[in-house]
């Protein structure tokens, strides 16, 4: 159990919409990371946020945005959807102090786009 | 860019064999994380190694650290049904980038 949720679990959109994924940690880390995960692939890093800030960024799109909160939950926003953004999604907290410790994932968002 | 590959893609085991993947760089880490996936979930954390060279266990698991930094091992020793699943290494040296993955099959 890392203490990290997401919601909603499943999710179905069709092209062109907008989509918010939403993550929560009990540990109330002020850092959250953001993953796409493919069918068959390793999850790749979208972004990082920390305290409230974007804190570096994978090759993703500005239609891939997000939001950090004081409670430090976070949202990823995705805006006109693609079908390649079929994936599960995950969110991960650090275990530990420091950007390079090592990452608790919650459970996934899987998105599909019709 | 920094690329981490796994080896090998898949493994098909008979339940109590040993079971040994690697994961290799293309440029030095400074953290090497290895993870487990079931189907549909987050990945797991298995073992960290911090330190070239340092060899950490975790129950049936034991990781390693190379030397030169740019490869690590994960053995799972007396494999039971519940390992499946995909095995990542993790490089957590700036932002998290994992492997391949490395698919395990157990037949009971």
């Amino acid at each position: 159990e890392t203490g990290v949720t997401q919601s909603p679990t499943h999710l179905i959109k069709t092209r062109g919409q907008q989509v918010t994924l939403r993550c929560s940690s009990q540990s109330g880390h002020n850092t959250v990371s953001w993953y796409q995960q493919a069918l068959g692939q390793g999850p790749q890093f979208i972004f990082q946020y920390y305290r409230e800030e974007e804190n570096g960024r994978g090759n993703f799109p500005p239609r891939f945005s997000g939001l950090q909160f004081p409670n430090y939950s976070s949202e990823l926003n995705v805006n006109a959807l693609e079908l390649d953004d079929s994936a599960l999604y995950l969110c991960a907290t650090p275990g530990g102090t420091g950007e390079t410790d090592t990452q608790y994932f919650g459970p996934g968002t899987r998105l599909t786009v019709l | 860019g920094q690329q981490l590959n796994q080896s090998p893609q898949s493994m098909f085991i008979q339940e109590g064999e040993d079971v040994s993947m690697n994961c290799t760089s293309s440029s030095i880490f400074n953290t090497w994380l290895w993870y487990k996936q079931d189907p549909g979930e987050g990945p797991v954390l298995l073992i960290a190694l911090y330190k070239a060279g340092e060899l950490t266990s975790n129950g049936r698991l034991t990781a390693q650290f190379g030397i030169t930094r740019k490869d690590s091992f994960l053995n799972i020793s007396a494999s039971i049904p519940s390992d499946v699943g995909i095995y990542f290494c993790g490089d957590a040296t700036n932002k998290l980038i994992f492997g391949t993955g490395t698919l395990l099959a157990v037949q009971p």
